[in-house]
């Protein structure tokens, strides 16, 4: 029972180039979710996936970002033309419906440093 | 749109104590309540859902009760450790949408 893991846990860029961020969900889990934390800010919700498709992305900043997800499996979260202000770390979760609790597991996140 | 608020924002106490961080929600039609920690530079850990027809749910020293008319949860954490130290998050999921909406957390210190 491996839990949600994030590549790469640590990742420099500068400004105006695109980065890919990755999730890897919990085996079994159909629902997959992204946040994001700014520093001293509270989680911000950006996309949700059931299996691969995404009923709610109302949550993704701007059109920079984007995401897909294969099947029931992995998930990229691209953000294109980096800015400052999108430094953040970002948390992708993973969940299972079929219990019905919706339970929502984290991974390690993903810490985004724009320069 | 739903609001999560978390009171207090910070909290420091010595070793020993019970203490209650509280979480409060402006739209009372949610599905489930959960309540997380996360210590500094890592992801979150989920530490007890409650279902919206609970009243509470208890895990080791962990006690967490919700009373959804009200908006109000309370996580009752008994007999204090310096490892409990953290900041403990509050989220709820809605009835209708999937995400989870956040409170800002309670930062805890716990002092030997």
């Amino acid at each position: 029972g491996a839990g949600v893991s994030q590549s790469p846990s640590n990742k420099v860029t500068e400004k105006g180039k695109d980065v890919e961020l990755r999730c890897d969900p919990i085996s079994g889990h159909t629902a997959l979710y992204w946040y994001r934390q700014r520093l001293g800010q509270g989680l911000e919700f950006l996309i949700y996936f059931q299996g691969n498709s995404a009923p709610d992305k109302s949550g993704l900043p701007s059109d920079r970002f984007s995401a897909e997800r294969t099947g029931e499996s992995v998930s990229t979260l691209t953000i294109q033309r980096t800015q400052q202000e999108d430094s953040a770390v970002y948390l992708c979760a993973s969940s299972y419906s079929g219990t019905g609790s919706y339970e929502q597991y984290f991974g390690p996140g993903t810490r985004l440093t724009v320069t | 749109k739903q609001e999560v608020t978390q009171i207090p924002a910070a909290l420091s106490v010595p070793e020993g104590e019970n203490l209650v961080l509280n979480c409060s929600f402006t739209d009372s039609a949610i599905y489930n309540l959960q309540w997380f920690r996360q210590d500094p530079g890592k992801g979150l850990t989920s530490l007890l859902l409650i279902q919206s027809s609970q009243r509470e749910q208890t895990s080791g020293r962990l006690n967490a009760s919700l009373d959804k008319s009200s908006g109000r949860s309370t996580l009752y954490i008994a007999a204090s450790q310096p490892g409990d130290s953290a900041t403990y998050l509050c989220a709820v999921k809605e009835t209708s949408g999937s995400r989870l909406t956040f409170g800002e957390g309670t930062q805890l210190t716990v002092n030997p």
